[in-house]
């Protein structure tokens, strides 16, 4: 089943502690992204990667970090997350080329206490 | 800066009504609109797409209108369902380099009762 499988689903964590939440896509997709999404805000776009070792920033990149080592997989790090950075976050994928539709996967909901 | 306005914020809708869902965009660059459908506790999901040079696209019961000129579009679900109850996003894309941006809609929370 072609899938975008996003880990862990849920975590509650403290300032300062890093995490990482993984993303993984087996349909072979060039791009990836990742998305936070909050109340009257919508989704905004963090970062995303056309390929492997090619990533750069979205709109809302700051307190984050990525890295494309793999097509396959596109982790997102939160270094020294804060409370600001509690959101629910969907990362994506799409094969190139244009208007090709986005898989999204089923998110992760983070609660930075 | 919200280049992508879409209202309503909510909706509800009696079974078999018709939801309709507006969207009005600034940027005349943009050459392709999706619909993107939300479950709770899911990712959003590609419901109907349509280019500037359609003014109408249907699938089964869900319609876009473009209107060019006003710059905007609008998505129509016939006969409406429970389970259609979802959060939709419009959005709009347009070439930007490399990354092939969507511009997305705040989303519109739609309810329809049975």
């Amino acid at each position: 089943e072609a899938q975008v499988t996003q880990n862990p689903r849920y975590l509650i964590t403290v300032t300062g502690k890093k995490l990482t939440v993984t993303c993984s896509q087996n349909m072979n997709h060039e791009y990836m992204s990742w998305y936070r999404q909050d109340p009257g805000l919508g989704l905004r776009q963090i970062y995303y990667s056309m390929n492997v070792e090619v990533t750069d920033k979205g709109d809302v990149p700051e307190g984050y970090k990525v890295s494309r080592k793999e097509k396959r997989n596109f982790p997102l790090i939160l270094e020294s997350p804060s409370p600001n950075q509690t959101s629910l976050y969907f990362c994506a994928s799409k094969p190139t080329g244009s208007n090709q539709p986005q898989h999204f996967g089923d998110g992760t909901r983070l609660s930075i206490l | 800066q919200q280049q992508v306005k879409q209202s309503p914020q909510s909706l509800i809708v009696q079974k078999g009504g018709i939801s309709i869902i507006n969207c009005a965009y600034e940027n005349t660059a943009f050459d392709y609109f999706p619909w993107y459908q939300q479950f709770p506790g899911k990712g959003p999901a590609l419901l109907i797409a349509i280019r500037p040079d359609v003014s109408e696209k249907k699938e089964g019961r869900f319609t876009i209108s473009f209107n060019k000129s006003a710059k905007q579009f609008s998505l129509h679900i016939m006969d409406s369902q429970p389970g259609d109850s979802a959060t939709y996003f419009c959005a709009a894309s347009m070439d930007a380099g490399n990354n092939r941006k969507l511009i997305w809609g705040l989303g519109t929370s739609l309810a329809v009762n049975p």
